[in-house]
């Protein structure tokens, strides 16, 4: 079946790094993603990462892809008050997009 | 490009009321997908269609929930009658089938309110 599970709730320091972590069911999707909601918007591609690369690193963000364990995950370094937002996994083994339950991270001073 | 539009951006009715949603994707895109956002629930995928034709609408809640695709740059989402329960922010997405990474556009959502 299709199903992606993520924890619900993160909560970080500013300046400490933030790992959200995704497990997901279907290994035929091509791709996986990462999608972030700010309060009061729409979701928004974050990044995402080809489903034959183990690592993608794009400025403070790092998606890890273990495929083996079908486990995905989301670090940013040096994380800002600007990042408190929710944080969907996703993937894509048809044409829509299974989404995770979403990560709410919240950044303290 | 503009995004995808959403119209209205906020809608307060009255139980048994008539609300309709509606939805312009980014040119070019040839599938649209209608979600529903709610603190219990979460993010549901409502119904989506490719090239106009509705492909899963097994995420409609039940009949009074009904979605049109008329052409390629619009789109309705229909609730009649409204209840209380279907308040949630309703969202629209599109994207290009088969000719990229798969990503989808959202809108800025609507924010239905029934009383």
């Amino acid at each position: 079946g299709e199903d992606v599970e993520q924890s619900l709730f993160l909560s970080v320091r500013e300046g400490d790094s933030s790992v959200i972590n995704c497990t997901y069911t279907d290994s035929s999707s091509t791709y996986l993603y990462w999608y972030k909601q700010e309060p009061g918007a729409g979701l928004q591609l974050l990044t995402y990462i080809f489903s034959n690369m183990d690592m993608k690193q794009d400025q403070r963000l790092t998606v890890l892809l273990n495929k083996k364990d079908k486990h995905l995950s989301l670090r940013i370094a040096d994380t800002q008050t600007g990042d408190s937002a929710i944080y969907f996994c996703a993937e894509k083994p048809t044409d829509k997009l299974i989404f995770g339950t979403g990560t709410r991270l919240q950044v303290f001073p | 490009d503009a995004g995808v539009i959403q119209s209205p951006r906020h809608e307060v009715t009255e139980m048994g009321q008539e609300v309709t949603l509606r939805c312009k994707p980014i040119s070019g895109h040839n599938s649209l997908f209608w979600y529903r956002q709610t603190m219990m629930r979460g993010l549901e995928l409502l119904i989506y269609f490719n090239n106009n034709v509705p492909i899963d609408d097994s995420g409609m809640p039940e009949d009074r929930f009904s979605a049109k695709m008329p052409n390629a740059s619009f789109s309705t989402l229909k609730i009649q009658p409204s209840e209380p329960r279907d308040s949630a922010v309703y969202f629209c997405a599109s994207t290009l089938q088969r000719g990229g990474t798969g990503e989808q556009f959202f809108g800025p959502g609507t924010r239905l309110t029934v009383l």
